[in-house]
């Protein structure tokens, strides 16, 4: 049973860089897609991109100029990193996988990661 | 994009009743359709996927139908633990989308 477990920077600045990890336990890196998810303060969900284990990316347009995901396939590990932060970036940040063998909805979820941006 | 409408955007139901909540699709996704629960403090949690299919571990309680463009989740008595926010997401096409929600409360 895959299992996920995240980690980075909970307080930045504006403008700086957002940079998340989302490591992967108990399952093979190479049978999912792997994705951010993120949830402002009182809002829905939103889609950020995914990576599979060749290492390509597809971005969510609404994002994709400030977004790059990556993965270490070695370390069976993915990250995010999101440039040029503002408030609207606050959220809480989530990894997910998706399965190839079913579809792209997503199970499990990371944690989740409150990040805050302040001026 | 596909944008995803739920309703209502809040649902009052008492312990024991039946809850209907409703997603729709700006266009066709098929069955490329989810649902999640989430509660405060924890990670969204997969209900159904494929429009009917429950997850893994997911009581019977939890019905989902629907295809195409409309699509309904069904709990048939509603537990304590099932008083939170579900989401439906689209997989149909890219980018992958959720509604904005619907918050079951208690009555």
């Amino acid at each position: 049973q895959v299992q996920l477990q995240q980690w980075g920077a909970g307080l930045l600045k504006t403008s700086e860089t957002l940079s998340l990890t989302c490591a992967v336990y108990g399952g093979s890196f190479s049978a999912y897609y792997w994705s951010w998810i993120r949830q402002p303060p009182g809002k829905g969900l939103e889609w950020i991109g995914e990576i599979n284990d060749r290492g390509s990316a597809t971005y969510n347009p609404s994002l994709k100029s400030r977004v790059t995901i990556s993965g270490d396939t070695s370390r069976s590990q993915f990250s995010l990193k999101l440039t040029s932060v503002t408030a609207a970036d606050t959220a809480v940040y989530y990894c997910a996988s998706q399965w190839l063998g079913g579809g792209s909805y997503f199970d499990p979820w990371g944690q989740g990661t409150l990040v805050t941006v302040s001026s | 994009e596909i944008v995803m409408t739920q309703s209502p955007a809040t649902l009052s139901v008492s312990p024991g009743e039946r809850a209907t909540l409703s997603c729709r699709a700006s266009q066709s996704v098929s069955s490329k359709l989810a649902w999640y629960h989430h509660k405060p403090g924890q990670p969204p949690r997969l209900l159904i996927h494929g429009a009917s299919t429950r997850a893994t571990d997911i009581p019977a309680r939890f019905s989902g139908s629907g295809s195409g463009t409309e699509f309904t989740l069904t709990i048939s008595s509603l537990q304590s633990e099932d008083f939170a926010v579900y989401y439906c997401q689209q997989y149909g096409n890219w980018p992958l989308t959720f509604g904005q929600g619907t918050k079951v409360e208690i009555k």
